[in-house]
């Protein structure tokens, strides 16, 4: 069956280090992969997106990687801040214009 | 000037009950969803509007019923609320089907069903 798993505990980091977030499936090829931000009480917010001929792209403090023969996504967070506290979702394509999404992981940065 | 929006943000009603949550968004874009967010924060899309037309129903039951009165609002009426219907509910949007990969999300709608 299709599965998108994203490590359910929470990850607890001391400010500055860098995070690293975990995002495997299978059972999909998908052309892309997304990552989102969700804070408490609010909706997902876009941060970046990766194609499948991709290895890596960032943005800011953020890295992404895209390994289709490992089938997972790495999300970095460098410098990590207590402000980057928040749950970090990843979605992909899967059939019929849907986005599926993982659970999410929370991280916590520790001032 | 909030790109999507959703009324009500709380929603707390009794079993049996007949309820809507409105979204509106005003990105211009021609693609709106409706998500589903449950307790273990497992996000998933209910349905999807193009241009007004639908474009995924997903399994739900026939107690939610969708409307798009124009491509800036989807709607989301809810027949006959059960317990289990107590959730997240999210509204997004994205600029088209072919753009679908970023999507815009509104505030949450928590709906509790007592």
């Amino acid at each position: 069956s299709q599965k998108i798993e994203q490590n359910s505990e929470a990850l607890n980091i001391q400010e500055g280090k860098t995070a690293t977030l975990t995002c495997n499936y299978t059972n999909y090829s998908p052309a892309y992969l997304q990552w989102y931000r969700q804070d408490p009480g609010r909706g997902p917010v876009f941060l970046l997106l990766i194609r499948e001929n991709e290895k890596e792209k960032r943005k800011e403090r953020l890295k992404v990687t895209f390994d289709t023969t490992l089938k997972q996504s790495l999300f970095h967070i460098t410098a990590s801040q207590p402000a980057d506290s928040a749950t970090y979702l990843c979605a992909l394509e899967g059939s019929s214009y849907k986005l599926i999404f993982g659970s999410g992981t929370r991280l916590l940065v520790r001032p | 000037d909030t790109a999507v929006s959703q009324t009500p943000k709380y929603l707390v009603t009794q079993m049996g009950n007949d309820k809507s949550i409105k979204c509106e968004q005003n990105l211009g874009h021609d693609t709106m969803y409706w998500y589903k967010q449950d307790s273990k924060k497992f996000l998933k899309i209910m349905f999807s509007y193009n241009n007004k037309e639908l474009i995924i129903n997903e399994t739900v039951p026939n107690r939610f019923s969708p409307k798009s009165p124009d491509k800036a609002h989807l709607n989301l009426h809810i027949n006959s609320l059960e317990l289990g219907d107590s959730a997240v509910y999210f509204c997004a949007s994205s600029q088209d089907l072919t753009r679908r990969n970023t999507q815009y999300f509104g505030p949450g709608t928590r709906l509790t069903v007592l």
